[in-house]
């Protein structure tokens, strides 16, 4: 159980394109899903809170114009990275936590989609 | 601030040996949880450990929250072990975000 899936796992596109990130709970329910961005050998650091039928809350330093976050049913929300440049080029993880069962605030993770921009 | 650390950052074993990864949170963190990113970046759930010790086969974690630190232990070490592993916590008052570490990258050796 508690399985999270992303897609694409991995995309190159042109600077300039957008590329949209797809994020599931295949067999749970979740109200809140998180986004994390990953640079080579640095550990994860959260981007943003996606809620379901909410706005997402950004974090610090984040673009919310640039990063757009929408969480249309309790199993998926999506990952929109606008105008593409090669410095958004990393390794981006999503998150989910069970609406119920399992332990409080315990979050499973997607396999990640890797992103190149060219 | 917030903080979690990890040591050591770095470390080699021979298969079969075993190892302790140590994780020290401040005092805004609780709900500690391990995980294991392969070297394809999936994050494996290893343990959800506040507080106590739990087991899971070679793996067992402990924490120790009056004392804000917690350790995994890996015993009889594989290859398949290779990885970096991160404990997160949760920022308390911050409705469930997780903090991770620096990790610890692991690599079993034959």
């Amino acid at each position: 159980g508690a399985v999270v899936s992303q897609h694409p796992s991995w995309v190159i596109c042109k600077s300039g394109t957008s590329v949209k990130i797809e994020c599931r709970s295949l067999d749970f329910q979740a109200t809140t899903m998180f986004w994390y961005r990953q640079f080579p050998k640095q550990s994860l650091m959260l981007m943003a809170t996606s809620n379901e039928g909410s706005k997402a809350t950004y974090e610090q330093g984040v673009e919310k114009d640039k990063f757009l976050i929408n969480h249309a049913s309790l199993t998926l929300s999506t990952l929109t990275v606008t105008s593409a440049h090669p410095e958004d080029s990393s390794f981006y993880i999503c998150s989910a936590s069970p609406l119920m069962g399992g332990s409080a605030n315990e979050q499973f993770f997607g396999p990640g989609t890797r992103l190149t921009v060219l | 601030g917030i903080q979690v650390e990890q040591s050591p950052p770095d470390l080699i074993l021979q298969e079969g040996a075993n190892s302790t990864l140590r994780c020290n949170f401040s005092d805004s963190v609780n709900n500690l949880q391990w995980f294991h990113q392969n070297p394809w970046g999936q994050l494996i759930n290893l343990f959800y450990i506040p507080s106590g010790t739990k087991q899971n086969g070679r793996l067992s974690a402990t924490t120790v929250a009056t004392e804000r630190y917690s350790l995994l232990y890996i015993s009889s070490s594989q290859t398949t072990d290779s990885g970096v592993y991160f404990c997160a916590g949760i920022n308390t008052g911050t409705a469930s975000k997780l903090t991770f570490g620096t990790g610890t990258r692991l690599q079993v050796t034959l």
